[in-house]
């Protein structure tokens, strides 16, 4: 099993361009997440998807959009990058096991830099 | 709603001496907790995690981590650094019906030779 993996691993931009960041899992998870994680700041929740079909905003929401393309991807996109984007993104995936307990898995990341 | 606070962004210590990192909880339900550890360069890697069935939970590479309801805490702990544990720490909680963890703003360990 790769667990979650994320493509690219690196990416520079300027600032304007658009660019998708992928993400997939090989465990069967329900629920998929996106983050990003800046100095200080912890990890902060951009987009969800509790579940194939649907996806919800999470702490920090604008400037992204999400797709749930099937059980397995789910990717993050960025429409106009901005410098305040730039950040390491983690993907993650989880399978509540009971209502609540929420273990997750998280991707390697993607280091993205807008210039 | 739930929150985490870490006590203190930095904690240095020698080889060989006691790891202590602290973590408070604030939430409405009854809560899960979990400690992720962060290595350089890298994603986060799941060390110990509170299901309620054990307050006294032991994780990966000799951590553990007590629950201690009264004192909304969860802190980690390990007898003896080892150079290899200097890494960014993350407490995290989740509850109720939401799908979402709820991460600190985590913990640098620096181990000291």
């Amino acid at each position: 099993n790769a667990g979650v993996t994320q493509t690219p691993k690196f990416q520079v931009l300027k600032t304007g361009q658009s660019m998708t960041l992928q993400c997939a899992q090989d465990m069967n998870h329900n629920s998929m997440y996106w983050y990003r994680q800046d100095p200080g700041m912890g990890l902060r929740l951009i987009y969800y998807s509790a579940s194939e079909g649907t996806t919800d905003k999470g702490e920090v929401p604008n400037g992204y959009n999400v797709s749930r393309l099937n059980k397995r991807e789910f990717s993050l996109r960025l429409e106009s990058a901005a410098p305040s984007q730039t950040s390491v993104y983690f993907c993650a995936s989880s399978a509540p096991q009971k209502q609540g307990l929420n273990e997750q898995f998280f991707g390697p990341g993607t280091r993205l830099t807008v210039l | 709603a739930q929150s985490v606070t870490q006590l203190g962004s930095h904690v240095s210590v020698s080889e060989g001496a006691l790891v202590l990192l602290r973590c408070n909880y604030s939430s409405s339900v009854p809560p899960y907790l979990f400690w992720y550890v962060q290595y350089p360069n890298q994603g986060l890697q799941l060390l110990l995690k509170y299901t309620s069935a054990a307050t006294l939970v032991k994780g990966i590479n000799g951590f553990e981590a007590e629950f201690k309801k009264s004192e909304t805490s969860f802190h980690l702990t390990k007898p003896s650094a080892h150079m290899s544990d200097a890494a960014e720490y993350f407490c995290a909680v989740s509850g109720g019906s939401n799908y979402k963890l709820t991460f600190g703003k985590g913990t640098l360990l620096t181990v000291n030779p």
